[in-house]
């Protein structure tokens, strides 16, 4: 069975510039989520995704927003990037059923470096 | 809100000597309960997961971690650890709705001395 895939794995942007990075959940998984990874503010949770519908959403400005697909596969998109957006971006892929307790299982995360 | 505390930024232990990382959480209600791994430039890896099923549970690579109601507290332990094991570990929490909003810990970085 596949893991989940993110594309690509490493990016580099100037800033100002805008970003999309693409997610491919595990086959029959229909939530997806999207955490940003850095060294001064840890793991931030930014949003999830099921359906095509968001579910919930973390503290992070509009520049940054998603979308999902029929097919459960996400993309998240970045808009007007700042250095600070420097992040491992790492997507998580769930059954997402109601009040279960399946786990997620995250992909290999994409490195988005902005100069 | 629900938050989660991992003391000790950094613990190193000698090969074959017992790993203890701590992490406790704030809920009213207990959550599930996670431990992930992460190795450099990797993603998160789940070693294990409390559901409410047992309080004592099993992971993979010889870990395991017990829930602990009134100390609202989930460590990890593996009882020798091997050199392989040097690696981030984050405790996280979810609450038990429909929310799939996973609440991290700022992590623990292993070091296993030869």
């Amino acid at each position: 069975k596949a893991g989940v895939t993110q594309t690509p794995r490493y990016l580099i942007k100037t800033r100002g510039q805008q970003v999309t990075l693409s997610c491919s959940p595990i086959s029959g998984h229909r939530s997806v989520s999207w955490y940003q990874q850095t060294p001064g503010q840890g793991l931030q949770f930014l949003f999830e995704y099921f359906s095509e519908t968001q579910r919930n959403k973390g503290n992070f400005p509009g520049r940054f927003s998603g979308r999902q697909f029929s097919n459960s596969r996400s993309e998240m998109n970045v808009s007007t990037l700042e250095l600070g957006d420097s992040a491992l971006y790492l997507c998580a892929s769930s059954l997402g059923a109601a009040g279960d307790s399946a786990e997620a299982f995250f992909g290999q995360g994409t490195r988005l470096t902005v100069v | 809100a629900q938050s989660v505390t991992q003391l000790g930024s950094h613990v190193s232990v000698s090969e074959g000597a017992l790993v203890l990382l701590r992490c406790n959480y704030s809920s009213s209600v207990p959550p599930y309960l996670f431990w992930y791994v992460q190795y450099p430039n990797q993603g998160l890896q789940l070693l294990l997961k409390y559901t409410s099923a047992a309080t004592l549970v099993k992971g993979i690579n010889g870990f395991e971690a017990e829930f602990k109601k009134s100390e609202t507290s989930f460590h990890l332990t593996k009882p020798s650890a091997h050199m392989s094991d040097a690696a981030e570990y984050f405790c996280a929490v979810r609450p038990m709705d429909s929310s799939y909003k996973l609440i991290f810990g700022s992590g623990t970085r292993l070091l296993v001395r030869p």
